[in-house]
């Protein structure tokens, strides 16, 4: 699976857009691009994850650039309780594939009032 | 969704004996089932992959006979940490791969020996 390369860590003020960005030069062409938060002491938490398109969901966005060498996850509306770890992962499709998930050292987002 | 249940969430145990963690899928049936080990303000690290009805796959370093895993249902994976010691203390988290959802993670366990 490809590394990925993440800020340790980022502040953002309450009510701001948080953008957290990952670095994945070496993303091969069947390898999903992954998002997990973790707050503190919990199990991480699947926030989303894309391949080339762009994706939304209730929680964040995922930009993927056009050569998807990187990526860029965005709280539109960060709050006090999106303090946490934020993990960039890549790997291939878990659909068809029992392989584990391997965790880099993440960015630590604070969002401060 | 898909809910994996880790229990205890914490527990606190003397130096020789033997903690068991339970890990379980909720609402889905887990073949493969894996286990973290986290250090303080470390990332989570792979011990081992749990396979059900077989052995289980552990990574390098991680010893086979101290942290043994069962995985006796599609549905149950156990961590047991034998002879237990103030090394071993740490958070472990276990998660599950469901085909059409992902990865879940338990809510992970404290483990301090004393």
């Amino acid at each position: 699976d490809a590394k990925t390369t993440q800020p340790p860590s980022m502040d953002c003020a309450e009510g701001r857009a948080a953008n957290l960005p990952c670095n994945h030069s070496t993303i091969s062409g069947n390898e999903y691009v992954y998002w997990y938060r973790q707050i503190h002491s919990q199990g991480p938490q699947y926030i989303i994850h894309g391949l080339k398109n762009n994706e939304t969901n209730e929680m964040a966005s995922l930009i993927i650039t056009e050569d998807r060498k990187s990526s860029t996850l965005i709280l539109p509306h960060a709050t006090l309780r999106d303090t946490a770890v934020y993990y960039c992962i890549v790997r291939g499709y878990y659909g068809g594939s029992q392989g584990n998930l391997i965790f880099g050292k993440g960015t630590k987002l604070s969002v401060k009032p | 969704g898909a809910v994996v249940s880790q229990h205890p969430s914490r527990v606190i145990c003397k130096s020789g004996t033997s903690v068991k963690i339970e890990c379980r899928s909720l609402d889905f049936q887990a073949t493969t089932m894996f286990w973290y080990r986290q250090f303080p303000k470390k990332s989570l690290m792979l011990m081992a992959t749990s396979n059900e009805g077989s052995k289980a796959t552990y990574e390098q370093g991680v010893e086979k006979d101290k942290f043994l895993i069962n995985h006796a249902s599609l549905t149950l994976s156990t961590l047991t940490v034998t002879s237990a010691h103030p090394e071993d203390s740490s958070f472990y988290i276990c998660s599950a791969n469901r085909e059409d959802y992902g990865y879940t993670f338990g809510s992970g366990t404290r483990l301090t020996v004393v």
